[in-house]
């Protein structure tokens, strides 16, 4: 069944800190990979995304993600977080003209 | 500006009252869809547009209907809501049903059903 799966609900860090959010992923096809970030009372917006390629991609905000195909993840990297990066962030995943799977989401609390 | 506008932003309502809320786009977008989001469930999509007149139902269509007469809107129609449609909607566009692009997203509806 095709899943995406973000183990950590919540992760708190201190501002100036390096971030990893986790990705994992289940899809039959080669996946299109996504981070949206969605700040509160916000829609979603997109971070990065992965088709092809590098597979060390750079988003906006200053994050990067990296493909591992081995592993199946596409964990999201910063690092140095800043008080406004506090936000929930969602792994996405689907192919060509196929819809976007989300994950559960990753609530990012960041202190000064 | 390049976006998707959904209206109302906060409703409130009775169980049974009929409602719609409304998703434009100004991107010229073939592909357009629903999710609702849930705590702990993330995004789910409900329904579905590869364009005008060609709808289809997503991963909880159940209590819905959507219509897309015009490029440009994608209507969710409750008509007999209830409590457990409580929830954050969002509205979302491509384009072509193409993810090269990602997903556009409206600003959110947050439904109450009481």
């Amino acid at each position: 069944a095709q899943s995406v799966t973000q183990p950590d609900i919540h992760i708190t860090v201190s501002e100036g800190a390096s971030l990893e959010l986790r990705c994992n992923y289940s899809y039959g096809a080669t996946p299109y990979l996504f981070w949206y970030v969605q700040s509160p009372g916000q829609g979603l917006q997109l971070l990065l995304k992965y088709f092809s390629g590098d597979t060390l991609v750079q988003g906006i905000k200053g994050f990067e993600a990296e493909f591992k195909r081995s592993q199946s993840s596409f964990n999201l990297r910063k690092p140095s977080v800043h008080w406004s990066d506090a936000a929930e962030y969602f792994c996405a995943v689907g192919a060509f003209t196929d819809k976007l799977i989300f994950g559960t989401g990753t609530r990012l609390q960041v202190f000064p | 500006e390049a976006q998707v506008t959904q209206n109302p932003r906060y409703l409130i309502t009775v169980t049974g009252k009929k409602l719609t809320v409304t998703c434009s786009q100004n991107m010229n977008h073939e592909y357009m869809s629903w999710y609702r989001q849930d705590p702990g469930l993330g995004l789910r999509q409900i329904y579905y547009s590869m364009n005008v007149e060609v709808t289809d139902k997503g991963d909880v269509p159940e209590g819905y209907k959507v219509s897309r007469k015009e490029k440009r809107n994608f209507p969710l129609i409750l008509e007999s809501p209830s409590p457990n449609q409580t929830s954050l909607y969002f509205c979302a566009s491509t384009r072509g049903g193409n993810l090269n692009y990602g997903y556009t997203f409206g600003s959110g509806t947050r439904l109450t059903v009481v």
